[in-house]
């Protein structure tokens, strides 16, 4: 079965601090994963999209790696801010259209 | 840029009754989706779009019907509202299937 599955669950961090999120997925066949932010009451909006080539992409103080022969990928937080506070949404992509598996999230707290 | 709007931003209904969200992109992507949030579970595919004309069945498209008669709207209709649909709908699109989705704000729905 499709799966995607994020931890922790939820984390609470200083301000300033950095923190690693991580994600495992099952889908087969893979064609790209991705990560995405959501603040509350808003849609989600992409950080970077990962093909399978790539082992790390950056975009600002996010920072993803993957690794596909594990299957897993991470996100880094570098000097948190107190608007990083959303929630953290890995998706795979299996490559056909619609199939999208989204995992639960991890919401993130940033406390000053 | 608007990119992509979505109206109502809240609605209630009872159940039995029907009602119609609209979603509009101005980025004149081919593929548009629509997509429910319940707490504790990943964003689940309803419906979705490949272009002007088409539509296809997601993972969760029971008690949902839609239509893209323009390329630029994507609308989502409820026939007989169920408690069940009471969730958060959103609309997203993409240039391509592999490429990144832009979403909308969200629609919250109530159904008593």
């Amino acid at each position: 079965k499709n799966q995607v599955e994020q931890s922790p669950q939820s984390l609470i961090i200083l301000e300033g601090k950095n923190c690693t999120l991580q994600c495992n997925y099952t889908v087969s066949p893979f064609s790209n994963l991705r990560w995405y932010k959501q603040d509350t009451g808003r849609g989600p909006v992409s950080l970077t999209i990962m093909t399978f080539s790539e082992n790390t992409k950056s975009n600002g103080r996010y920072t993803a790696t993957l690794d596909a022969d594990t299957k897993q990928s991470s996100l880094h937080i570098t000097a948190s801010q107190l608007s990083d506070s959303a929630s953290y949404i890995c998706v795979v992509n299996g490559g056909s259209q619609g199939n999208l598996i989204f995992g639960k999230g991890t919401k993130l707290s940033v406390k000053p | 840029n608007a990119g992509v709007t979505q109206t109502p931003k809240f609605r209630v209904l009872k159940t039995g009754q029907s009602m119609t969200l609209l979603c509009a992109q101005d980025m004149n992507h081919e593929y548009m989706y629509w997509y429910r949030q319940d707490p504790g579970m990943g964003l689940r595919l309803i419906h979705y779009s490949v272009g002007e004309g088409t539509t296809a069945k997601g993972e969760v498209p029971d008690g949902y019907n839609v239509s893209r008669l323009k390329k630029q709207n994507f609308l989502l209709g409820l026939e007989s509202a169920a408690p069940s649909q009471t969730s958060v709908y959103f609309c997203a699109s993409s240039y391509h299937p592999r490429e990144k989705l832009f979403f909308g704000s969200g629609t919250q729905l109530s159904v008593l």
